[in-house]
């Protein structure tokens, strides 16, 4: 299996604040990398995929990169409503998917 | 737009079977797309359980494959998901989620339905 750690598990942030996240995985998976936010007691959703596609709607301050097995999820500017857990999720082994453990953003 | 509603008991005893139904609305299963379950522990993070292909086709997490069974009724346009054997460590949060292969991601969640395991 493709194991996904993220770093940090969580962190303090203030609004404004330029915030990064990264993922790692077991093995390469070329750019099958994926981000999604997940609120308290709501689903997660689906932020950006294949490393650095964002998906539709999503505000352009998110933004991804990487490739082979290190990602980086970064906000630009945070805002309030962007205090939330944040997943990374490998879809290269096919139908086989695995998540990271999750970064927590908190108000600093 | 296509929606999706986990429905099933919240209360399983130990050694039973966990049984859950999505509803999908929007799209018909059997159009395409694969469909999935994933799992969340109270506090924890994610686990992919499985997912099926409109045709029936399934694929399961190995951690897990020999307790489940994802299984899809195209004409009541659900999936559904069996876990067997359960034990407090099965206690969760169950999502559904639809699988768009175009972009190789999980677009669109249910909202999920926390399943207990108690006696």
């Amino acid at each position: 299996d493709i194991q996904m750690t993220q770093s940090p598990s969580s962190l303090s942030a203030s609004v404004g604040d330029r915030v990064t996240i990264t993922c790692r995985a077991s093995q390469s998976i070329s750019r099958y990398l994926n981000w999604y936010q997940q609120k308290p007691g709501k689903a997660p959703k689906l932020l950006i995929y294949a490393a650095s596609s964002l998906q539709s709607g999503v505000p352009s301050r998110f933004s991804g990169s990487g490739s082979g097995t290190d990602f980086t999820l970064t906000i630009s500017s945070l805002q309030p409503e962007d205090f939330a857990t944040y997943y990374c999720q490998q879809s290269y082994s096919t139908l086989t998917w695995t998540f990271g453990q999750g970064t927590k953003v908190e108000i600093k | 737009q296509v929606q999706l509603q986990e429905s099933g008991p919240g209360l399983v005893k130990p050694s039973e079977t966990l049984s859950l139904t999505c509803t999908v609305s929007g799209y018909s299963i059997s159009s395409g797309y694969y469909w999935g379950w994933i799992r969340q522990p109270p506090g924890k993070g994610l686990e992919w359980i499985g997912s099926i292909y409109h045709s029936g086709s399934t694929y399961y997490n190995p951690s897990l494959k020999s307790r489940v069974t994802i299984s899809v009724d195209t004409s009541k346009n659900q999936f559904s998901l069996k876990l067997s054997s359960v034990t407090a460590a099965d206690t969760a949060v169950y999502y559904c989620a639809k699988f768009l292969s175009v972009v190789d991601a999980f677009d669109i969640w249910g909202q999920g339905t926390m399943v207990t395991v108690s006696s």
